[in-house]
């Protein structure tokens, strides 16, 4: 039982490249979460997915894209990376009948 | 809007005392409360939560963290620090929304002295 899987761990871009965050649960849980952390400011959510086919936006959906097309599976696309999107990126799920949260262990992206 | 203010953004104790992380929220109804702690390079780990009953809740690695309603407060405590705790804590409410979002503050940065 891995828990949330994220991949990568670190990633550097260039400015304009595209890249996608995987983030895999064998949780078998339907809520998942993409938030990001910047130092000082707390995880700002992204983007959410109540159930497969079904996404929505967070607090700071800008430049980011989603798609849940399994119960496991929730990638976040970064089309045109920017400066602004250097950030630690967390990927969680949620049990449905309780808000108990598990986190993977994140992806530190830095857009050069 | 959900909300949540941590008002120290770093703290240092020495190992053995005692500590107090603070924690405000804002919420339109009776919220659900979470500590969570962060450790270097890792992920996110649930410390405790407050769904509803006792006030006062315990927690993992000897935490412990009281509801105050008046106060619109969830402080976290540890009777006795040790070295291992150094870490980043956040506080989070949320839950009884569309999609059980979590709205997180801003975090705590705990340093501990020898």
């Amino acid at each position: 039982n891995a828990g949330v899987t994220q991949t990568p761990k670190f990633r550097i871009l260039k400015i304009g490249q595209s890249m996608t965050l995987q983030c895999t649960q064998d949780m078998n849980h339907n809520y998942m979460y993409w938030y990001r952390q910047d130092p000082g400011m707390g995880l700002k959510l992204i983007y959410y997915s109540v159930g497969a086919g079904i996404t929505d936006k967070g607090e700071v959906p800008n430049g980011y894209n989603v798609s849940r097309s399994t119960t496991e599976d929730f990638p976040l696309r970064l089309e045109l990376a920017a400066p602004s999107q250097t950030s630690v990126y967390f990927c969680a799920t949620l049990r449905q009948l309780s808000t108990e949260a598990f986190f993977g262990q994140g992806t530190r992206l830095t857009v050069v | 809007a959900q909300s949540v203010t941590q008002p120290d953004i770093h703290i240092t104790v020495s190992e053995g005392a005692s500590l107090e992380l603070r924690c405000n929220y804002s919420y339109g109804a009776t919220p659900y409360l979470f500590w969570y702690v962060q450790s270097p390079g890792q992920g996110l780990q649930l410390l405790l939560k407050y769904f509803s009953g006792d006030t006062l809740v315990q927690g993992i690695k000897g935490f412990e963290a009281e509801f105050k309603r008046s106060q619109s407060s969830f402080n976290l405590r540890k009777p006795s620090v040790n070295w291992s705790d150094a870490a980043e804590y956040f506080c989070a409410v949320g839950g009884r929304n569309a999609g059980n979002m979590l709205t997180f503050g801003g975090g705590t940065r705990l340093m501990v002295k020898p």
